[in-house]
């Protein structure tokens, strides 16, 4: 299985954006690239997903590189909610696939 | 909307106690999982579902037991608790497994045994 690999932590400041990077050089064509991000106290919530386009939605923008082989989940300006674990994870298209959560990059927002 | 509801939240068991966690789904999901999060670490499936009636093993399933006998239900069960087994339990579900459908959490059990 193709594997992820994220900063254990990342800091930030209140209002500013923040740039979460994840390496996947073993990509396959099919997988898809999900982020999931985890409140303290909380079970993990969807944040955005994509194949090659970037992809944007209310809670944040992905940014694919054109060789896939690495992305980046951009929170436009950061609040202190936004303060958790997010995940990055490869989830293979076209048949039965189970999420695979690695450690993830735990983001602290600076007030 | 109570989305994905986990029971009970807190629980604490000697070694050898039985137990069963339940999950429930107001959703009409298809795919139900579960997870254990230990400290400092991301999550592991344990078992999952992908219909009533049916059960698959996943990462760490040993020690665990579960049954999906109604659709909205699915029930993680704990024969002979063992303190290796002190964990954060998360249940989740989907619509199914497709490329990019998404996971419901629940809230999570902090589960300790003794």
């Amino acid at each position: 299985d193709a594997k992820t690999t994220q900063p254990n932590s990342m800091e930030s400041n209140e209002e500013e954006p923040v740039h979460l990077p994840c390496n996947h050089s073993t990509i396959s064509g099919t997988d898809y690239i999900h982020w999931y991000r985890q409140l303290p106290s909380q079970g993990p919530e969807y944040v955005i997903h994509g194949l090659t386009s970037n992809v944007n939605n209310r809670m944040a923008s992905l940014a694919i590189a054109e060789d896939r082989k690495s992305s980046t989940l951009i929170l436009h300006r950061a609040t202190l909610r936004d303060a958790a674990v997010y995940y990055c994870i490869l989830r293979r298209g076209g048949g039965a696939q189970k999420l695979v959560f690695g450690q993830g990059t735990r983001l602290t927002i600076n007030p | 909307n109570a989305g994905v509801t986990q029971t009970p939240k807190f629980r604490v068991l000697k070694t050898g106690q039985s137990m069963t966690l339940l999950c429930a789904q107001d959703m009409n999901h298809e795919y139900m999982y579960w997870y254990r999060q230990d400290p400092g670490m991301g999550l592991r499936l344990i078992h999952y579902s992908v219909g009533e009636g049916t059960t698959a093993k996943g990462e760490v399933p040993d020690g665990y037991n579960v049954s999906r006998l109604k659709k909205q239900n699915f029930l993680l069960g704990l024969e002979s608790a063992a303190p290796s087994q002190t964990s954060v339990y998360f249940c989740a579900s989907s619509w199914k497994l497709g490329e990019g459908e998404k996971l419901f959490f629940g809230s999570g059990t902090q589960l300790s045994v003794l």
